[in-house]
Parts: structure tokens; sequence; C-alpha cells
């Protein structure tokens, strides 16, 4: 099983600052990777697939990069919305997420 | 739109069996692959099962021999038969297609294992 292992586990961050989020694959998943974020009480949503293409509809300032076992989502000027819990999963062999970075306003 | 919609949820003793439900409008569940995803209380995201559009399933380790994940055709619905149940499967249950990355997801509906 590919372990995926998020950090930091909580990232407190000020409205219009920069959120770096990082994900780490225990092997390789080439480009086989997306990110979703998830509100209390609500499902998940995809925000990023193949490490980089933001899914329909989700603003610029997400931004993912990386490949191989290194990842990094980037939320370029935090808006009040995207205070939240954001997951990584690979999808190269099975489906496997990391446990979440919480992003908690400063 | 493409939408999905849990239901079948509830409170169950240890050792009892549940089936969950996942409505589909908007595309056909045959055509695609669609798993359930877990969360417990407070906890990440857990992939449980996959039926794939050839009819064929696969599931995690933790619930293999006591799910079922099957799909009704006619009313393009997604069932997830729950079987042997533990306190460790209290969790959200979500339903979702992909085959790659999840998307859209259901609502969810939460299963309580208790006595």
């Amino acid at each position: 099983e590919i372990v995926m292992t998020q950090s930091p586990a909580t990232l407190s961050v000020s409205p219009g600052e920069r959120a770096t989020l990082s994900c780490r694959a225990s092997q390789s998943v080439s480009s086989n990777l997306a990110w979703y974020q998830q509100k209390p009480g609500q499902a998940p949503r995809l925000l990023i697939y193949g490490a980089s293409t933001r899914a329909t509809g989700i603003p610029a300032r997400f931004s993912g990069t990386g490949s191989g076992t290194e990842f990094t989502l980037t939320i370029s000027s935090l808006q009040s919305e995207d205070f939240a819990v954001y997951y990584c999963q690979q999808y190269n062999n099975w489906w496997t997420f990391g446990q979440g970075t919480k992003v908690e306003i400063k | 739109e493409v939408q999905l919609v849990e239901s079948g949820g509830g409170l169950v003793q240890p050792g009892g069996s549940l089936r969950l439900s996942c409505a589909a409008s908007g595309f056909t569940v045959s055509s695609n692959y669609m798993s359930w995803v877990r969360q417990a209380p407070g906890k990440g995201l857990e992939w449980v099962s996959v039926i794939y559009s050839g009819g064929s399933t696969s599931y995690a380790d933790s619930v293999k021999g006591r799910f079922t994940i099957s799909r009704d055709n006619s009313k393009n619905t997604l069932y997830l038969q729950m079987n042997s149940l533990r306190a460790e499967d209290t969790a959200v249950y979500y339903c979702a297609t992909h085959p790659n990355w999840f998307d859209p997801w259901g609502q969810g509906t939460l299963v309580t294992v208790s006595s």
C-alpha cells in the first residue's frame, strides 16, 4: 500500500497570506495525485488532479506542483472560504489518502 | 447535473448488518467505476470498495469478507451490504465516481456501530 503523509497537520494562516501544504508518497506515484478540500459537515470537493490541473470551477489561487513522491498545494492568497481541511490522494496504485492538513485562521 | 445521494445509514449493534444505497442521476452508474469511501469521526478518508464498469469488485483489507458492493443498473443505484459490523466501522460513508480521482461525491450517510 502506498502511504501518503501530509504536513503540517495544522497550518495557521492570516487571510490574504499564502498557504503551502505538503504531501509525500511512500513510493513514486508519478503525477497521479489529487487534492481535495473538505469543510465541516460536507463531502470532499475535488480541487486538483494530475498533480497540477485545477478541477472545473476552482479558482486560480489554488495551484498544485510536484511529481514522483513530493507534492505541494499552494493557496496564493487565503480567502475566508478557504479555511478547511485539505487531503491529498494518490491513484497510481489503488487509492489512498493522506491524513489531512487543517488550514485555520491565525 | 451529476448527483449522488446516499441513504441507509443508522445505528446498528456490533455484529449486525446494514445496507447503504447511493442513487445516481445525470450519469450511468454501470458505465463508471463507483466506490465507497468512509470517514471515521474526526479522522481522514479511507477507500472501502470499488465496482468496476465491467462488474468486478475489490475491497480494502479492513472490510474484505464482510462488505459486498453491488449495483442495480435498472435503478442506476450503487449499494454496500455491510455484515458483521464492528465499532471501528463507525463512519460517514460516501459514494463517489472515478476511475482515478473521486468526483463527484455524495453527501454521505452516517453509520454508527454501538451497543
